[in-house]
């Protein structure tokens, strides 16, 4: 277990949907990240969050937004879902220049 | 910009023989971190090693070692003593500046799926 709690761990919805995933960060993490990893795309980035405020912006898609809580967790909200959305999407946390631990991932397919 | 190159989609290894996975990168700043994760087949990111740039000795973590010439601007992921287990995908990834409490995204590459052969 990493620390980092994403839910849900599978996600199967159909276009023209909306769906929200959820992301406990680690302990004492005050940044939680978002990523997308799709087969065409690979991991790439989509939004930062530190300690409540969007600090940084990576490819994400106006159809998408997130935002965090001050409990620090974090959602990820996905609209007018499309065949190609279909990928995993990780959260992750950080608190030093180590890196991040990430989550397991939610699975989304889009149908 | 950073950017990380992994040029080998795929690599074959017997087990318990050692094997090096390919990294090179690219970026302006003189401070940065790299690091390596581990993605089986079940999906999670695992993270394996990180190597400071101003570090002046390879990091190593238990039969994880990085081979990392920053002239060559190459960070190579080096496995000893493969297990089954290993098979998976790896990716090589930069974090620039890794000092930041700011904006900090990590840039993947595009990763080499790992084999390992009985």
């Amino acid at each position: 277990d990493s620390g980092v709690t994403q839910t849900p761990k599978h996600l199967i919805t159909a276009t023209g949907q909306r769906v929200t995933l959820r992301c406990s960060p680690r302990s004492g993490d005050l940044s939680v990240y978002w990523y997308q990893q799709s087969l065409d795309q690979g991991l790439q980035f989509l939004i930062q969050y530190y300690n409540g405020e969007e600090r940084a912006k990576g490819n994400i898609l106006e159809r998408f937004s997130a935002q965090q809580f001050p409990d620090l967790h974090s959602e990820l909200n996905l609209s007018s879902l499309e065949l190609g959305d279909s990928a995993l999407y990780f959260c992750a946390s950080s608190v030093d220049h180590y890196g991040y631990t990430f989550g397991s991932g939610t699975r989304l397919t889009v149908v | 910009a950073q950017k990380i190159t992994q040029t080998q989609p795929g690599m074959f290894v017997q087990e318990k023989e050692a094997v090096t996975l390919d990294c090179t990168y690219d970026t302006s700043d003189q401070s940065y971190g790299l690091f390596w994760y581990k993605q089986p087949s079940s999906g999670e990111m695992i993270f394996l090693i990180y190597q400071g740039s101003y570090d002046e000795q390879n990091a190593t973590e238990g039969r994880y070692s990085l081979n990392f010439q920053k002239a060559r601007k190459s960070a190579n992921l080096v496995i000893s003593a493969s297990q089954l287990g290993d098979s998976a995908m790896y990716f090589c990834a930069i974090l620039s500046p890794p000092l930041s409490g700011s904006a900090r995204q990590l840039t993947f590459g595009s990763g080499t799926q790992l084999t390992v052969l009985p």
